[in-house]
């Protein structure tokens, strides 16, 4: 079946820092991907998405590339600040239905 | 603002006891969702329904059930609480079809403890 790998956390990095989130998927066909995020106390939240290979999809300075031949969509931020410190969950549309990988959470320093 | 509203953010009950999560949307949404998040497993799928009075098993069904009376009411039912139910409950609506873009609308998430 349908299933997404992400990295295990947690993650914590100083204000600044370069983000990277890894996360592969296994399916049949091509499902559309996605990274929602959870800021503490709150519901999950769209991120972005992509819909078909070579996407990105970007939000809030973070982006994620569609790479068929190698089964990711990695998330990535260039700079993070505090206000990121969340938890990060990548998933993919299969049939009619979301799956969700475990979440990582990120923690930024000041 | 668009909303999933979930009725109780911290529920403390008994072991046996009958738990009752209720959720509401307001964007007249066919899909509606019902999830629990684990440490290290992430989310995981209960039930889903994609129309009034319709449901399907998710991918955890055991120990469980849902409602659906009304199009913006999804109800999840927890027959007999067991200390393994201790959990956070997400429930998430969506539209369906031609209109259905993957993305989920989640609630703030339902804490339940189970003694």
């Amino acid at each position: 079946g349908d299933s997404v790998t992400q990295m295990e956390g947690p993650v914590t990095l100083s204000e600044e820092a370069f983000l990277t989130i890894n996360c592969t998927y296994t399916a049949t066909g091509y499902p559309s991907l996605f990274w929602y995020v959870q800021y503490p106390g709150e519901g999950l939240q769209l991120l972005l998405k992509a819909t078909k290979a070579d996407d990105k999809g970007s939000n809030k300075g973070f982006e994620a590339t569609y790479r068929k031949e190698t089964t990711s969509f990695h998330l990535e931020k260039g700079s993070v600040q505090v206000s990121d410190s969340a938890v990060y969950f990548c998933a993919l549309l299969g049939d009619y239905k979301l799956s969700f990988g475990a979440g990582t959470t990120v923690t930024v320093r000041a | 603002d668009v909303k999933v509203t979930q009725s109780s953010r911290y529920l403390v009950k008994r072991t046996g006891e009958k738990v009752f999560l209720e959720c509401v949307q307001d964007m007249d949404h066919e899909n509606m969702f019902w999830y629990r998040q684990d440490p290290g497993l992430g989310l995981r799928l209960i039930y889903f329904s994609y129309d009034v009075k319709m449901k399907e098993k998710g991918d955890i069904p055991e120990g469980y059930s849902v409602s659906r009376e009304k199009k913006e009411r999804f109800s999840l039912i927890l027959e007999s609480a067991s200390t393994n139910q201790t959990s956070m409950y997400l429930c998430a609506s969506s539209r369906s079809g031609a209109s259905n873009t993957g993305e989920l609308f989640f609630g703030e998430g339902s804490r339940l403890t189970v003694l």
